[in-house]
Formats: structure tokens, sequence, C-alpha cells
């Protein structure tokens, strides 16, 4: 069986450009979830989509948005990149909705704004 | 609000030596949900085991075992009899009933030297 799979591996963009990142789930899967790992800050919960639906959100600010298509794949877009905004970016997918689904992460996708 | 401690930033061994890793947390919810993953090199988060927090049973699986004490807020995962290949970075998580948000820790980065 497939895990969850992003793309694409390395993204590479200049300050202020917009970045796409994808995601597809786990077969039968149905939630999406975006992290990101910057450095000296550690894993951050940045999204929540099950069902098509925002269902949960971190402390990030608005220019980081989503979505979740019908197939259950997601987007991660990131507007107006910042320096700051270098770092790790994994999706992880759950069976489920519920918190004692667990969550099955990705390879993620490096972003590194210059 | 939640949050997950792992105060060893790295721990360096020798093959064949057992190895703890400590976590502790902080919650207010009578329900939640605790994690261990491996972060191998390749950065993919690999997950380890979830326990419930009405569950304090302790598990083992292969060289693996995890102690789980409510008394003491502890989630301590133990490595028996460790290999180069158990070198990664360990995450410890939390989260709680609703909202699937996984909240970590800063991770553990486990050398493990032939």
């Amino acid at each position: 069986e497939a895990g969850v799979t992003q793309s694409p591996t390395h993204l590479i963009k200049t300050r202020g450009q917009q970045a796409t990142l994808r995601c597809s789930p786990i077969s039968g899967h149905t939630s999406v979830y975006w992290y990101q790992q910057a450095l000296g800050l550690g894993l951050q919960f940045l999204l929540w989509y099950d069902e098509g639906e925002e269902r949960n959100r971190g402390n990030f600010p608005p220019r980081f948005s989503g979505r979740q298509f019908p197939n259950y794949s997601s987007e991660l877009n990131v507007n107006a990149l910042e320096l700051e905004d270098s770092a790790l970016y994994l999706c992880a997918s759950s069976f489920g909705g519920k918190s004692t689904d667990t969550q099955y992460f990705g390879p993620g996708t490096r972003l590194t704004v210059l | 609000a939640q949050k997950v401690t792992q105060a060893q930033t790295e721990i360096s061994v020798v093959e064949k030596e057992d190895v703890t890793l400590d976590c502790v947390y902080e919650t207010r919810d009578t329900t939640y949900y605790l994690f261990w993953y491996k972060q191998p090199p390749s950065g993919e988060l690999v997950f380890l085991i979830r326990r419930n927090s009405f569950d304090e049973q302790n598990e083992i699986s292969g060289r693996y075992s995890w102690n789980f004490q409510k008394s003491t807020s502890s989630f301590n995962f133990t490595i028996t009899a460790s290999q180069v290949v158990d070198s990664a970075v360990y995450f410890c998580a939390l989260t709680k009933e609703y909202g699937n948000k996984l909240v970590f820790g800063a991770g553990t980065i486990l050398r493990v030297k032939s």
C-alpha cells in the first residue's frame, strides 16, 4: 500500500513569491494535515482538512492557506513568501477525523526562500 | 495549553547499549493521546506507538518498550540493544480528544555508534 506522497521534493522561491505544495493521502484516508518543521522552531501544526473542509488551524498568518479536493488530496499555498517560511513542510493523513486516528506522514517538501 | 518536553537534546550510545528517551507532557484534558515518532535522515516521520490517557499499560514491541505514567505525566521510550539503524530524531507528541492537532516535543537526536 502506497504511503503519503508529497510533491515537489524541493522547492526554491524568492521572497514575495507564492508556493504551492501538494499532498496525496494514503488510499482510504479522508483527513489531511500540514505541519511546518523550521530550524529552531520544531514541528508546528498548520492545518487540518477532513471531507473537504478546514477543521482546525494552527497559529499561522492567513497567507498560509490550503484546500482539500474531492479525491482527498490537498494543496498548501503560501503567499507573499518570507525568508522565515524556509522549512520542511510535512503532510500527514489519517483514516478518519478522530484524534484516535493515527496520523501517517509523508516525506515532506523542503521549501527554501531566497 | 498543551506542552511536550523532551529534555534530552542529543544522546550518543554504542551499539548494543540500552537507551531511554524521556518525554514529559502537560495537559488539562482528561482524555488525550500520546505518540512517538521516529524521523530518520530521509525526513519522513515514522509512527511508532499511540497510547490513550486511560490506558496506562506499558507496551513492548521487539526491542522497543514504552513506560506511560500518568502520576508523573511521563511517556518514556526505551530501546534495548540499540543498533546503528536506530540513529534518528525521536519525537514525542500529544493530542487532545478533539482538534487532531499534534503538539510535538523538540525531539531527541539519538546517535548509535558501531
